[in-house]
């Protein structure tokens, strides 16, 4: 079974601009998770999405948003980007929202840099 | 409020030694779930271990071992004979009952040859 993919894998964009950044989770998988990673903030949670339903979201500013298609695959767009947006943004899958399972299974992840 | 605190930033342990990474969290629930996680190089996560709060028992695998302790919020954990293939940030992560995820920021452990 193919793991959770994301694109692309590095980007360089300039302050202003806008992104979005993609997560095919592992088949079968309906819950899509986005974390941002940076070296000071550590993992923050930036929102999940079930069944195309966003159903919990982090306390990051509007400028970040996402979706999630029928066939469970996921982007995530910030808008007008900021210096501190510099990150690497990471997506994690699970097999459905069951408390008895719970375990995320991360792709390798978007290094983005804004300058 | 959730939260997990990993206060060890960084670790270098000689190769051999045990080691282990200290996880203290905070939630109101009563039901909830500990994860650790290994982030090597590469920097894609890898899932180690998953514990529910019902179950305390303390778990075993291989040179990896895991004690979770309620009574102080603590869900450390310990590498024995540490390895040079052992190198990378740990993080120990708290899920609620809301399905929402909540990371330390990691402890970046260094093993010397």
């Amino acid at each position: 079974k193919a793991g959770v993919t994301q694109t692309p894998r590095y980007l360089i964009k300039t302050r202003g601009q806008q992104v979005t950044l993609s997560c095919s989770p592992i088949s079968g998988h309906r819950s899509v998770s986005w974390y941002q990673q940076t070296p000071g903030q550590g993992l923050q949670f930036l929102f999940e999405y079930f069944s195309e339903t966003q159903r919990n979201k982090g306390n990051f500013p509007g400028r970040f948003s996402g979706r999630q298609f029928s066939n469970s695959r996921s982007e995530m767009n910030v808008s007008t980007l900021e210096l501190g947006d510099s990150a690497l943004y990471l997506c994690a899958s699970s097999p459905r929202r069951d408390r008895e399972l719970r375990r995320q299974y991360f792709g390798p992840g978007t290094r983005l840099t804004v300058t | 409020a959730q939260k997990v605190t990993q206060a060890q930033t960084e670790i270098s342990v000689v190769e051999k030694e045990d080691v282990t990474l200290d996880c203290v969290y905070e939630t109101r629930d009563t039901t909830y779930y500990l994860f650790w996680y290994k982030q090597p190089p590469s920097g894609e996560l890898v899932f180690l271990i998953r514990r529910n709060s019902f179950d305390e028992q303390n778990e075993i695998s291989g040179r990896y071992s895991w004690n979770f302790q309620k009574s102080t919020s603590s869900f450390n954990f310990t590498i024995t004979a540490s390895q040079v293939v052992d190198s990378a940030v740990y993080f120990c992560a708290l899920s609620d009952t809301g399905n929402q995820f909540y990371f330390g920021t990691g402890t970046s452990l260094t093993v010397i040859p």
